[in-house]
């Protein structure tokens, strides 16, 4: 069955401090796997998908094949990435199966 | 463009009333979904549709009904709303560029439900 799981509910670093957002997922063939992140009081938004291979706001994503994995980084973690943050992966046609978040949490 | 719309943004419901969260995009989407989001289960997909007249369920549907008659509109019916309903609803909407799959969702601001 296709899954995906974020193991930490809630990380918290300090600003400047590299930041890793784990996800990992089943899926048979080859996924599409998007990061999307919620701001306080605000809606959901997509930040990046792997198919773009783009840098929003500093962060990256690898999809690793091999550990079926695509964990968010950024190298120096700033106070407004303080957020929900989604992983998401398309499940069959038309759907998407989300995580169940992690909380960043960015301290002064 | 206006983008994803909901209302209303807030609702408080006792047990056995029912209700409608609307739900409109503006951008010509064929796909409309509706979620619910609770604390540490995630963004969960209620029912969904592919364009005007055609729906399908999600992953927990019960006790919620949609419709789809016009490809603007997707709104979601609580036939008779239960406190384990409490929750935020998101509507999202896409538009396929190929086949379907891995298309950018576009969410509306949410509406909060508490049912008491």
């Amino acid at each position: 069955a296709q899954r995906v799981t974020q193991p930490e509910k809630l990380l918290s670093v300090f600003k400047g401090a590299p930041v890793e957002l784990k996800c990992n997922y089943s899926y048979s063939g080859s996924p599409e796997l998007f990061w999307y992140v919620q701001y306080s009081r605000q809606r959901l938004q997509l930040l990046l998908r792997h198919i773009s291979r783009e840098s929003i706001k500093g962060f990256t994503a690898d999809l690793n094949k091999g550990e079926t994995s695509f964990h968010l980084k950024k190298p120096f973690a700033q106070e407004e990435d303080s957020a929900m943050y989604y992983c998401a992966l398309p499940s069959g046609t038309y759907k998407y199966i989300f995580g169940t978040g992690t909380r960043l949490k960015v301290l002064a | 463009n206006a983008g994803v719309t909901q209302t209303p943004k807030f609702q408080v419901l006792k047990t056995g009333q029912s209700m409608t969260l609307q739900c409109a995009q503006d951008m010509n989407h064929e796909y409309m979904s509706w979620y619910r989001q609770d604390p540490g289960m995630g963004l969960r997909l209620i029912h969904y549709s592919v364009g005007a007249g055609i729906t399908d369920q999600g992953e927990v549907p019960n006790g919620y009904n949609v419709s789809r008659s016009t490809t603007e509109d997707f709104p979601l019916r609580l036939l008779s709303a239960a406190p384990s309903q409490t929750s935020v609803y998101f509507c999202a909407s896409s538009s396929p560029t190929s086949g379907g799959a891995g298309d950018t969702q576009y969410f509306g601001p949410g509406t909060r439900l508490t049912v008491l």
